[in-house]
């Protein structure tokens, strides 16, 4: 079993409209979670973070996290053609030991 | 705004040879780490460092691999014998809060072996 899954997509949506995406987890232990955006061929960028449960928004963007289903999501308002990128989901979990875990992230295409 | 570097930006090397990755990682930053991607593949973790010594590895971090923090400022990860499947991009992040949170990522070093 996957330890984070996403969609890989496309996600397609019009300019001006909500883009929802969204991760689950697969390890109870998880405990903080991370949104980054990834253009193509560079580096991660963190938009995001959330280590509690509910809603947590910052501008545009809003993450939501639930823990006993073991999702978080990532909803941004007003997209725009540059949010246009690859959304990696990020879950840090301690076993013991600290690890450090991707997905393999959702492209999303913001159309004019 | 305070950034990881990294150079070099792209690394050209033959099968056999040493490589060596250099970061800066942000100042005020104790936490480090380095992480790499291969082409239309997920981020994988390699390896944490704190306090000089390291803190957490992954199974993909074996005797080929070292890390080093050799003054104050840089942090260095050594592959010493490169193999074709080390082609990838290599990321070095950052956090200051320790190692349950959020990390900042370098622009990373684009590794191509030969």
């Amino acid at each position: 079993q996957k330890e984070v899954e996403q969609n890989s997509g496309p996600l397609s949506v019009p300019e001006g409209a909500i883009a929802s995406l969204n991760c689950t987890y697969s390890d109870r232990g998880s405990q903080s979670f991370f949104w980054y955006r990834q253009y193509s061929g560079k580096s991660p960028e963190l938009i995001m973070f959330i280590y509690s449960n509910g809603d947590k928004e910052d501008g545009r963007f809003t993450a939501q996290l639930n823990k006993a289903s073991q999702y978080v999501s990532l909803l941004i308002r007003d997209s725009q053609p540059s949010d246009s990128a690859t959304y990696l989901c990020a879950v840090i979990l301690l076993q013991g030991t600290y690890k450090y875990i991707f997905g393999t992230g959702t492209r999303l295409k913001v159309l004019a | 705004e305070p950034e990881v570097t990294q150079t070099p930006s792209h690394q050209v090397t033959q099968m056999g040879q040493e490589v060596i990755l250099r970061c800066v990682p942000i100042s005020n930053h104790l936490y480090f780490y380095w992480y790499r991607q291969i082409l239309g593949q997920k981020v994988e973790f390699l390896v944490s460092f704190y306090n000089n010594e390291i803190s957490e590895k992954s199974e993909i971090f074996d005797d080929q691999f070292s890390v080093e923090r050799p003054d104050g400022s840089n942090f260095t990860l050594k592959i010493r014998s490169t193999k074709l499947e080390d082609s990838a991009m290599y990321f070095c992040a950052s956090s200051d809060l320790g190692q349950g949170s959020k990390q900042y990522f370098g622009p990373g070093t684009r590794l191509t072996v030969t």
